[in-house]
């Protein structure tokens, strides 16, 4: 069974401060990591994608790392807006590309 | 233009009743999927179709059947539909070789009364 593992479950930050969420999983069989936002009653979007041969991602103000051996994921916000105020979601490849997601990272972001 | 879409959007029935929601993606993948989000937020899946093939079928009743006629579309049944049905129903898709990163639908919001 596959767990990923997100921490802190919520947080706020002030708006201009820099988010950094974590995601742990426990089975090295996953190979791939993708990390999704959920808007309240909306679907999902695909932030970053980090393949199995790579170190990190990079899309404007976000960056995701992605550690296999500590099986560890960081998705890194850089100067946050009341905007980015979502549930963050990782997810694991495994398997014929199933997706383990966690619980979610709910943030809000205080103006 | 909307990558996957899905319908309905809100489907709310009786306890026992038989209902299906369908799914259509217009990026030219050759997979598909189905999952679950439950009371709780969590995200689970259920299906996966790579080229009209089942490939993914986890521990799911039998109650719950995917049909998928096309590549670009993927649709779940549901028979005697019961109250621990109730979530929200997301289709992805993706490319299952190559960069396998997975496009969801807006979801189908599923009430059994």
């Amino acid at each position: 069974k596959q767990e990923v593992t997100q921490i802190p479950a919520a947080l706020s930050v002030p708006e201009g401060e820099n988010l950094v969420l974590n995601c742990s999983f426990t089975d090295s069989a996953i190979y791939n990591l993708q990390w999704f936002r959920q808007d309240p009653g909306k679907g999902l979007t695909s932030l970053l994608l980090i393949q199995s041969s790579q170190r990190e991602q990079t899309s404007g103000r976000l960056n995701a790392s992605l550690d296999k051996s500590s099986g560890r994921s960081t998705l890194y916000i850089a100067a946050s807006q009341p905007g980015d105020s979502a549930t963050y979601l990782c997810a694991g490849y495994y398997g014929n590309n199933r997706l383990a997601f966690g619980k979610g990272n709910q943030v809000v972001v205080i103006p | 233009d909307t990558a996957v879409s899905q319908t309905p959007k809100y489907l709310v029935t009786q306890m026992g009743n038989d209902k299906s929601i369908k799914c259509e993606q217009n990026l030219g993948h050759d997979t598909m999927y189905w999952y679950k989000q439950d009371s709780k937020k969590f995200l689970k899946i259920m299906f996966s179709y790579n080229n009209k093939e089942l490939i993914i079928n986890e521990t799911v009743p039998n109650r719950f059947s995917p049909k998928s006629p096309d590549k670009a579309h993927l649709n779940l049944h549901i028979n005697s539909l019961e109250l621990g049905d109730s979530a929200v129903y997301f289709c992805a898709s993706s490319w299952y070789r190559g960069i396998p990163e997975q496009f969801f639908g807006p979801g189908t919001r599923l009430t059994v009364l």
